[in-house]
Formats: structure tokens, C-alpha cells, sequence
């Protein structure tokens, strides 16, 4: 059984460029959440995918975008870059019968440096 | 406005000792509370986790323990290790909800 893996883990970019962030869910979980974390604090939730809608969404601007494809996997894109939004961002997969029951797995996340 | 608050920040103790760490909420309609163990360049892993219907739960050296009137819960760790040396966050999630709250955080070194 495979963790959450996310791609890449360290990428740099400069303001007004967009990023794109992949993530693998943990084997047989059809749920996936993003959270962001700043250095120092706690992750802060963006949005999560079910079933291949989007099913919450935290305090997060709509130039955070996101998708879940039919293998559960998911992507978060970021349009016009700032420099706030350097942050380690972190997926997490679970799996539930209904959303907001389910144990999060969360993966070693993609450190993203906006100069 | 922080939902779920942490402390200490930061705590030091030596091999053998106990570890505390506290939160408090404010939403009653919190009904899950994990706490998560995150060593660096890694991400959060689970730790433990309680519904507000058993005030204790103890899991090897781990233990949370609930008070609902007081709407606070703290995270024990007896017989620190170094290798318990770690950021851990204690978190919230409504009932249905698919938001985990999370706190900022307590920095824990366990001194050989």
C-alpha cells in the first residue's frame, strides 16, 4: 500500500507566475484536502475534492484552483503568484464514506518559494 | 480569529520526563480532535485522536486527555524520548465538516 505522494517537493517561482502542484492518493482513498502551511504555523485548509467535486473551501482567494481526477489523484494551481504564498503545501488523502469522517493521511507536501 | 489555541509554543524536557501540551476551542460543534506529530521537511502524521464522548484516551505513551465544559484537551507524553523530538499539532473538526482547525503548534525537544 503506497502513502500520499506529492510532486515536485521544491520548486521556485517568481511573482505573477503560476504553479501547478501534484498529488497521489494513498491506495484505495477516494478523498483529497490541501492545506497550506507558512513557516512556523499550523496547516491552513484550502479546499477538499470528493468524488471529483470540490467539497469545502477554506478563507483562500479563487486564484487557488484545484482538480481530483477519476484515480482520486489531484492537482492544485496557483495563478499570479505572491510573495505570501511561499509555504509549504501539503495534501492529504482519506477515505470516506461521507466527507469530514475520514482519518487524514497527509504527504511530506511541496515547499514553494515565491521570489 | 483563531479558532483553536496552542501552548506552550515551544517546550523543553529532559529523556524520561512527561510532556504537555494544551488547547483550547471555542466551537462547541467540534466533535473530532487529532493531534499530529511533524518532524521536519515531513508531513503531519496522526498521532492520536478523541470524540468529546470519553474524556481519556491512551494510546503507548501517548495520552489525550478531554475536559468538554472547559473546552480544552492536552496531549501527554510519558517517558519522553529524543526521538520524540518533533512539532506537534493539536487540531478540530466540525461535525460533517471536511476542515481540519489547526493550532501553531508546540516545538518539543527531549534532551538525551
Amino acid at each position: 500500500e503506497t502513502g500520499v505522494t506529492q510532486s515536485p517537493t521544491h520548486l521556485i517561482k517568481t511573482r505573477g507566475q503560476q504553479v501547478t502542484l501534484r498529488c497521489s492518493s494513498q491506495s484505495g482513498h477516494n478523498t483529497v484536502s490541501w492545506y497550506q502551511q507558512a513557516l512556523g504555523q499550523g496547516p491552513q485548509f484550502i479546499f477538499q475534492y470528493y468524488r471529483e467535486e470540490e467539497n469545502g473551501r477554506g478563507n483562500f482567494p479563487p486564484r487557488f484552483s484545484g482538480l481530483q481526477f477519476p484515480n482520486y489523484s489531484s492537482e492544485l494551481n496557483v495563478n499570479a503568484l505572491e510573495l505570501d504564498d511561499s509555504a509549504l503545501y501539503l495534501c492529504a488523502s482519506s477515505l470516506s464514506a461521507d466527507p469530514g469522517t475520514g482519518e487524514l493521511f497527509f504527504g511530506e507536501g511541496s515547499r514553494l518559494t515565491v521570489l | 480569529q483563531q479558532q483553536v489555541k496552542q501552548s506552550p509554543q515551544s517546550l523543553i524536557v529532559q529523556k524520561g520526563g512527561i510532556s504537555i501540551i494544551n488547547c483550547a476551542y471555542e466551537n462547541t460543534a467540534f466533535d473530532y480532535f487529532p493531534w499530529y506529530q511533524q518532524f521536519p521537511g515531513k508531513g503531519p502524521a496522526l498521532l492520536i485522536a478523541i470524540r468529546p464522548d470519553v474524556s481519556e484516551k491512551k494510546e503507548g505513551r501517548f495520552t489525550i486527555s478531554f475536559n468538554k465544559s472547559a473546552k480544552q484537551f492536552s496531549l501527554h507524553i510519558m517517558d519522553s524520548q529524543p526521538g520524540d523530538s518533533a512539532t506537534y499539532f493539536c487540531a478540530a473538526r466540525r461535525g460533517g465538516s471536511e476542515k481540519l482547525v489547526f493550532g501553531k503548534g508546540t516545538k518539543l525537544t527531549v534532551n538525551p
